[in-house]
């Protein structure tokens, strides 16, 4: 059963940068077939995703974040990260990690449990 | 950008059939996905490829996809049923990642 696990701090300051990282446990990120997405989602609002990564480094953002994410894999330790720079309240949201299929058949089939973020001074 | 549809809300009484649509432009073209988020949870995948089920999610719980609109119904539905539900698909073309605004199952 493969489980992943979001961590980092739930307070940021505005203008700072929002740092996560999630863990995945009971498979290997090195094996393929699969992106690992970080999607977040605003109080009281729908999912928004934010990007996602292959294995060997592979990216690609949405578009709307794309100047202020930068998201990181660590194969040796079966993590991936996100970094968003920047930030203000807007950026205040349950942050996701979560894994994808590869293709046009792309589903999330696990997700971590959400981090709550806020950004405040 | 590629867009997707869903209505707000949805009510249905407790073992009547409840359908929560997503429409999108030629979404028959597309595989679509449906997860179901109950509240202070992570979402869950209930529906893959149109009309898939992950293993453990009931038999209740079916999909369809043609034309310009794709549909989750949920038959017999409970009070457990009460739920956020959200469709996504991949748009190669545009954000890879899209998904609808959500629709909350209120059960009568």
């Amino acid at each position: 059963q493969v489980q992943l696990q979001e961590s980092g701090p739930g307070l940021v300051k505005p203008s700072q940068t929002l740092s996560l990282t999630c863990t995945v446990s009971g498979g290997s990120i090195s094996s393929g077939g699969y992106y690992w997405s970080w999607i977040r989602q605003h109080p009281g609002k729908g999912l928004e995703w934010i990007g996602y990564i292959y294995y060997s480094g592979s990216t690609y953002y949405n578009p709307s974040l794309k100047s202020r994410v930068t998201i990181s894999v660590d194969t040796s330790k079966n993590q991936f990260s996100l970094k968003l720079s920047s930030v203000t309240a807007a950026d205040t949201a349950v942050y996701y990690c979560a894994r994808g299929l590869t293709g046009d058949r792309h589903y999330f089939d696990y997700w971590g449990q959400g981090t709550l973020v806020t950004v405040s001074s | 950008s590629y867009v997707l549809t869903q209505p707000p809300s949805v009510s249905v009484a407790p073992g009547q059939t409840a359908r929560i649509t997503c429409g999108g432009n030629n979404i028959g073209s597309k595989s679509v996905h449906w997860y179901q988020q109950k509240p202070g949870q992570a979402p869950v995948l209930v529906v893959y490829d149109d009309s898939d089920r992950p293993s453990g999610i009931p038999e209740r719980f079916s999909g369809s996809n043609s034309g310009n609109t794709a549909t989750l119904t949920i038959s017999r539905v409970e009070a457990g049923d009460e739920a956020d539900y959200y469709c996504q698909v991949w748009d190669s073309s545009s954000d890879p990642v899209v998904f609808g605004g959500g629709t909350k199952l209120t059960v009568l």
